[in-house]
């Protein structure tokens, strides 16, 4: 199980956002991924193997963690940077946490 | 760069069988590494993996959905299924296909649009 924290946050274009996702037990790092959703869209890959950015996203965003503990950081944030972030970790199937909307 | 599109009812009748196709262009499904995946989200939720194919049609699927899953693959048709059986209400959700890289990384790369599936009498 994947939990993610907080459940929505509210902050302004330049600031900095830091979404959590714990694990119910270990993760390897190269399972780990999070992705971004607009409304009306697909989820988009932002981040793999942990801190690895997928194709064309920014290096404002950086992810980190170990273990049961990870986290997504947007440095500062950009308008197109709203929406409903989720993180997944592959334990022979996928698993999606339950997202962390950004919202202004 | 892969497209996937899904296609198929987008209501379906309670204990009947939801039947999606996808169709994958720009890459083929046989391509080592790559396995093709549906996955579901409840309006308001977050995804649930339904399973996956890969181009040798070895299967793996949620347990959750106690074996009322089946995904095929079609190689000459460039095409990957999911058949779900005894529908609910439950089973309302937006269902994306979608592939996923499994080598060293493991996460989903490419995804369809999305179609909107209600269950409803």
């Amino acid at each position: 199980v994947l939990t993610q924290s907080p459940g929505t946050l509210f902050l302004s274009p330049g600031e900095k956002a830091t979404l959590s996702c714990r694990a119910s037990q270990g993760v390897s790092v190269s399972y780990l991924a999070w992705y971004q959703q607009k409304p009306g869209q697909a989820p988009r890959l932002v981040m793999y193997g942990t801190n690895m950015r997928a194709s064309g996203i920014p290096d404002r965003f950086t992810g980190s963690g170990s273990g049961t503990d990870f986290t997504l950081t947007i440095s500062r944030l950009e308008p197109e940077d709203f929406g409903v972030y989720y993180c997944q970790q592959f334990t022979n199937s996928f698993h999606f946490g339950g997202g962390t909307k950004v919202e202004i | 760069q892969v497209q996937l599109q899904e296609s198929g009812p987008g209501l379906v009748k309670p204990s009947q069988t939801l039947s999606l196709t996808c169709t994958v262009s720009g890459g083929s499904v046989t391509r080592d590494t790559f396995y093709w995946n549906w996955i579901r989200q409840p309006a308001g939720k977050g995804p649930e993996w339904i399973g996956r194919v890969y181009a040798s049609g070895s299967t793996n699927y949620n347990p959750s959905l106690k074996g009322r899953v089946n995904i095929l693959v079609d190689t000459s048709k460039n095409q990957f299924s999911l058949q779900l059986t005894s529908v609910t209400a439950a089973d309302s959700a937006m269902y994306y296909c979608a592939r996923s890289t499994e080598a060293y990384y493991y996460y989903i790369d490419s995804w369809g649009q999305g179609i909107l599936v209600t269950v409803s009498s």
